[in-house]
């Protein structure tokens, strides 16, 4: 079975500064990967995805994710954080090769960038 | 374009109660899904449906009952609510089970 770990629960960064939210993931088959944001009373909005091919990938609003597959990881970059970024981010995984399309989310990392 | 939107944005209920959640999307997605959304534990999902005329279980299905109307709607039912269903409820679609999904803005409901 898939399952996604953020191991942080809260990232404090300085404005300005880079910035980079932690995932891993486990998945018997190739992994499908996601990262969304959610702001205060929102829905959970798209960032950016790896589905295969450049193990960069860059996203909406500046972010960039950097897919490992010998680390299993997916962290979420950003090279100088905005106040505006501070909000709740979520990894999600699915196999590939599961055919109930689930998707697993992680338990979220709130980011504050303070000014 | 609405997105996906959802109704009610608020509710209480009472133990025991029951009530329908409703989404629609007006994107032409073919895949829909119901979240439940608790503090320190991320979304969970409740049900989906891959396609229209299928729907499935998700991770926590116990309680909840879905509906796929149609190609456009998604409701999630709560036959006789309990304290423990008291969460924030997200529906979202795709154009695929592959694809990114889009998010409503929520359902924050409370059983009492």
């Amino acid at each position: 079975a898939q399952s996604v770990a953020q191991p942080e629960d809260q990232v404090n960064v300085a404005e300005g500064n880079p910035l980079t939210v932690k995932c891993t993931y486990s998945v018997s088959g190739n992994p499908y990967l996601f990262w969304y944001v959610q702001y205060p009373n929102r829905g959970l909005q798209f960032l950016l995805k790896y589905i295969t091919g450049d193990n960069l990938v860059k996203g909406s609003y500046g972010f960039e994710a950097e897919f490992n597959k010998s680390q299993t990881s997916f962290h979420l970059k950003k090279p100088s954080a905005l106040v505006s970024d501070s909000a709740l981010y979520f990894c999600a995984v699915r196999d590939n090769g599961d055919s109930s399309y689930k998707l697993i989310f992680g338990s979220g990392t709130r980011l504050l960038v303070r000014p | 374009n609405a997105g996906v939107t959802q109704t009610p944005k608020f509710q209480v209920l009472k133990t025991g109660q029951s009530m329908t959640l409703q989404c629609a999307q007006d994107m032409n997605h073919n895949s829909m899904y119901w979240y439940r959304q608790d503090p320190g534990m991320g979304l969970r999902l409740i049900y989906y449906s891959a396609s229209e005329g299928t729907t499935d279980k998700g991770e926590v299905p116990n309680g909840y009952n879905v509906s796929r109307l149609n190609k456009r709607e998604f409701s999630l039912r709560l036959e006789s609510a309990a304290p423990s269903q008291t969460s924030v409820y997200f529906c979202a679609s795709a154009l695929s089970p592959y694809n990114e999904q889009f998010f409503g803005p929520g359902t924050r409901l409370t059983v009492l």
